[in-house]
């Protein structure tokens, strides 16, 4: 199994760009997605398959994936984005493996 | 339009077996598009995953829990379910189902989860 790095947090002010990251090895190998994660509520996929986004999810977010890094790009962020968000790739095509979650904060 | 809600018994004493079922409405379990998941967060921790499933009963588990986990699909009641044994205060967390969407290669719909301690 492999792991994936993300910071701890990130902070933000409303309106600016919020970059989070994600690392690892084998980034290249796996199609990477992202999940929002609000207090007391489900995770919400946001980005899927590097940088495609679910119906429903708003143009202001964007995935990139370049192998050995991979990034969670919030354009205009509102502070409705406010939540944890965690990056997901394959391991043998099977299974899950998470980043440790990345705790966004709009200032 | 497809909903997934997960129903446990909330406390489980040490050393006892956890038993979650995820029930599907609105979709079809049988459905070759979905493989079926099951998540945890443990309080002040991050999501991790438990195992995955298909209709047909393939399976695939996280390389840390495989030896305590089952997991099996009732396709007439449209469910499937998770069973954890020999559980301690670790395992106590908010458990999640999710489906997988093959094209998506992510979970795309999630439960509302349900909190399970481990107490005695």
């Amino acid at each position: 199994s492999f792991d994936l790095t993300q910071p701890p947090s990130v902070s933000v002010s409303p309106g600016q760009t919020a970059s989070i990251t994600c690392s690892g090895d084998n980034l290249g190998d796996s199609f990477l997605s992202w999940y929002q994660h609000k207090p007391g509520q489900s995770p919400v996929l946001v980005i899927y398959q590097d940088n495609r986004r679910p119906s429903g999810i708003p143009e202001r977010f964007a995935g990139s994936n370049s192998g050995k890094a991979a990034t969670l790009t919030i354009r205009g962020t509102q502070a409705m984005d406010e939540a944890d968000y965690y990056c997901q790739a394959w391991d043998s095509s099977t299974d899950v493996v998470f980043g440790g979650g990345t705790k966004l904060t709009v200032l | 339009q497809m909903q997934l809600q997960e129903s446990g018994p909330g406390l489980v004493k040490p050393s006892e077996t956890l038993s979650l079922t995820c029930n599907v409405s609105g979709g079809s379990i049988s459905s070759s598009s979905f493989y079926w998941g099951w998540f945890r967060q443990p309080p002040g921790k991050g999501l991790e995953w438990i195992g995955t499933i298909f209709y047909t009963g393939k399976t695939f588990y996280s390389p840390s829990l495989k030896s305590r986990v089952t997991k099996s699909v009732d396709t007439p009641k449209n469910q499937f379910s998770l069973r954890l044994s020999s559980v301690t205060a670790a395992d106590t967390a908010v458990y999640y189902c999710a489906r997988l969407l093959s094209g998506f290669d992510a979970f795309d719909l999630w439960g509302q989860g349900t909190m399970v301690t481990v107490s005695s």
